[in-house]
């Protein structure tokens, strides 16, 4: 059974710095696509940014709207991938979710919720 | 970067049938965009029905469809239950970015 496991959100002061994973499991790490989703309490889904998978040279691609501030990485050697959150602001409160959807996958994580408050 | 247009709202009777679309901004929607459908109950993460336009996952019901349909991607869902009602968001890739329209509430009622 394919699952992927967020971690690493919680509250952050406005400017500072977060790092998120995800961890896949039951399904070979450098085969998937993954794509980072968030969503602000009430609000719909907003798509965040992607790594491809091995074939594609693990290449990323970002919302216009968040590049710069937030970047994706993969760790082959733990099997983990990462979301690395700086300069935040109060309205990049949400649950951020992983989710391996291309093609035949279709999977989601549970989400991190990371809340941006002094 | 597109704009991705969804109904706000549709209201459904159960065993009935509903059309849900999905419109790009930037102008048809082809299977180029790689159409995703997604449903989401209150609570919980969201559960993907359909990929690539048509295409249908293991747990996808039976009774949800997906097409293009006058310049749009649909999802089209016959014979509605009560275990239908949810949020409904669709997918769009693009030049290298994705986007999500603003999601139907869908009432089964």
């Amino acid at each position: 059974e394919v699952q992927l496991v967020e971690s690493g959100g919680g509250l952050v002061q406005p400017g500072g710095s977060l790092r998120l994973s995800c961890a896949p499991s039951g399904v070979t790490f450098s085969d998937l696509f993954v794509d980072w989703v968030r969503q602000a309490p009430g609000k719909g889904l907003e798509w965040v940014g992607r790594t491809k998978n091995k074939a594609y040279s693990y290449a990323t691609e970002y919302a216009a709207s968040l590049k710069g501030r937030f970047t994706i990485s993969r760790d082959d050697s733990k099997n983990s991938l990462y979301l690395q959150m700086d300069s935040l602001k109060t309205e990049d409160t949400a649950m951020y979710y992983c989710a391996a959807i291309r093609g035949v996958f279709g999977y989601w994580g549970q989400g991190t919720l990371v809340t941006v408050s002094s | 970067q597109a704009v991705v247009t969804q109904e706000p709202s549709l209201t459904v009777s159960p065993g009935g049938t509903v059309t849900l679309t999905c419109g790009s901004s930037t102008g048809a929607v082809t299977s180029g965009h790689f159409p995703y459908w997604f449903q989401q109950k209150p609570g919980q993460a969201p559960r993907t029905l359909i990929y690539d336009t048509t295409n249908k996952h293991s747990w996808t019901p039976a009774r949800f469809s997906g097409s293009l349909l006058g310049g749009k991607a649909a999802l089209t869902l016959s014979g509605a239950q009560p275990d239908d009602e949810a949020e409904y968001f669709c997918l769009l890739s693009s030049g290298g970015a994705r986007v999500f329209g603003g999601g139907t509430k869908l009432t089964v009622l």
